[in-house]
């Protein structure tokens, strides 16, 4: 099994810039999840899927950020405009379903830099 | 979220094993008891979770207490590659991990 697969792993973008970050979950999982990880805030969650649909996107920080999963092996995170304050790890995680003894796998992350 | 407690950090020497203590006191009948760790630059990575009983796998083990109040990860024989950052996680609802500080752990040569 490859594993939740995230690209790129490096991004480094000018402020103002639309940034686009991608994940292909692990195959067979219903549910998918996007986390932010900054020295500030440590690791929070910013949306959740369950079977391509969105059900909590209370973390998305404000209106520049949107997700979308179009279909059941891939999802984007995008930033636009992008801002320096944006400059974070972003990891993608997903599983079988939410239940509580469902595990959750995260990807490698996708370290973003915005200048 | 049931808060948890972990010590900011540890040191332990190669191929002894490690002890790492978390405290849950308010956690409730059905909540589970997450472990995962994080290594430098990497995706946090699920070790272990358990509800009531002790539970073992190929990387570690959990005690968890009668009461549920305070549970241990076992890493049998730390190797210089368990190196990170380790966090308890007790789960309340379907889909939200809430990760705290998490405890450093280093391991010495």
């Amino acid at each position: 099994d490859a594993g939740v697969i995230q690209s790129p792993r490096h991004e480094v973008t000018e402020m103002g810039q639309e940034v686009t970050l991608r994940c292909k979950p692990i195959s067979g999982h219903n549910s998918l999840f996007w986390y932010r990880q900054t020295m500030m805030r440590g690791l929070e969650l910013l949306i959740y899927f369950n079977n391509n649909v969105p059900i909590d996107d209370s973390g998305m920080p404000e209106d520049r950020f949107s997700a979308k999963m179009p279909n059941a092996s891939f999802s984007t995170l995008k930033i636009q405009p992008s801002e320096p304050r944006d400059s974070a790890v972003y990891f993608c995680a997903s599983s079988l379903q939410a239940l509580l003894k469902d595990t959750q796998y995260f990807g490698p992350g996708t370290r973003l830099t915005v200048l | 979220d049931a808060k948890t407690t972990q010590p900011p950090s540890m040191d332990c020497a190669e191929g002894r094993a490690a002890n790492l203590p978390c405290n849950h006191s308010t956690i409730s009948g059905n909540e589970y008891v997450y472990w995962y760790r994080q290594i430098h630059s990497q995706g946090p990575q699920y070790i272990i979770h358990g509800l009531k009983n002790n539970e073992t796998n190929e990387m570690a083990s959990l005690i968890i207490t009668e009461d549920r109040k305070s549970s241990t990860l076992i890493l049998p024989h730390a190797t210089l590659r368990d190196t990170a950052v380790y966090y308890c996680i007790v789960r309340v609802n379907g889909y939200k991990l809430s990760f705290g500080a998490g405890t450093t752990v280093t391991v010495r040569a």
